[in-house]
C-alpha cells in the first residue's frame, strides 16, 4: 500500500483558512487521494477525494500537484468544529487492495477561538 | 450522507467471553464492509474486508479464528471477538461502501468501545 506523509500537528485560528499538506511520492496512476477526518471517540468522516484535478465540495477543497506526488486539503474558514485528526489516504482502485483504506498517523488540527 | 450504525456503542465483558458487534448500513446497500481497530492515541488499523455472501479477507496478522466476520446481507455485517482478553480492548469501527466505482466512498460507523476485564 502506498504511503503518505503528513505533519503530526497544525494549528489555526478560527475563521482563517487552513492548508493541510500531504506527500505521497510513491503514488501510482490508479490511486485516488482520499481525505477523512476523525473527532475523538467517533468514526472517521469522509471529507473529499480526487485523482488528478482539483476538487471542491461543501466541506473543503483539494488541490493536487501536477505530478500527483503531493496534495493539500484546504479548509476555507476554520471553525472550532473542524478540530480533528485529518487523514490523507491513497485508495487503490485496482488490484488486490481494491477499495481499502490504510490509515496513517494523520494531522491533528487545533483551532483556536 | 449515508448512515452507518453500530451496536452496541460500548461493551464491557469478562475475559474468555465472546462479544458480537453489529454494523448496519441504514439507507443504502453495502457491497463491501470493512472492520477496523483503533487503540488509544493510534490510527485506525484495517482488520478485514467482507463482501456480502462470501468469506471475509483478513489483513496480515489478524487472526481469523479470533475475529469472526459474517456479512449475511447487504445491510448487515457482524464482528465477533471470540474468547476476548484484555489485550482485545479497543475501539472497533466498521465502514460500508455503497458500490465499486471510483466515486464511491466509505461511510464509517460511530465505533464500539470494547473493554475486556
Amino acid at each position: 500500500d502506498a504511503k503518505t506523509t503528513q505533519p503530526n500537528s497544525m494549528e489555526s485560528n478560527e475563521e482563517e483558512p487552513v492548508h493541510l499538506p500531504c506527500n505521497h511520492s510513491t503514488i501510482s496512476g490508479t490511486d485516488y487521494i482520499h481525505w477523512y477526518r476523525q473527532l475523538p471517540s467517533q468514526g472517521p468522516e469522509y471529507v473529499i477525494h480526487g485523482l488528478t484535478s482539483n476538487v471542491n465540495n461543501r466541506m473543503a477543497s483539494l488541490a493536487i500537484a501536477e505530478d500527483r506526488k503531493s496534495s493539500t486539503l484546504i479548509l476555507h474558514r476554520a471553525t472550532l468544529r473542524d478540530a480533528a485528526v485529518y487523514y490523507c489516504i491513497l485508495r487503490a482502485d485496482r488490484g488486490s487492495t481494491l477499495g481499502r483504506l490504510y490509515f496513517g498517523r494523520g494531522t491533528q488540527l487545533t483551532v483556536w477561538p | 450522507g449515508a448512515v452507518v450504525s453500530q451496536h452496541p456503542s460500548w461493551v464491557i465483558c469478562k475475559s474468555g467471553t465472546s462479544v458480537k458487534i453489529e454494523c448496519r448500513s441504514l439507507d443504502f446497500q453495502a457491497t463491501t464492509m470493512f472492520w477496523y481497530r483503533q487503540f488509544p492515541k493510534q490510527s485506525l488499523m484495517l482488520m478485514a474486508t467482507s463482501n456480502e455472501g462470501s468469506k471475509a479477507t483478513y489483513e496480515q496478522g489478524v487472526e481469523k479464528d479470533k475475529f469472526l466476520i459474517n456479512h449475511a446481507s447487504l445491510t448487515l455485517s457482524t464482528l465477533t471477538v471470540t474468547s476476548a482478553h484484555p489485550e482485545d480492548s479497543s475501539f472497533y469501527i466498521c465502514s460500508a461502501r455503497r458500490g465499486e466505482t471510483t466515486t464511491d466512498t466509505q461511510y464509517f460507523g460511530p465505533g464500539t468501545r470494547l473493554t475486556v476485564l
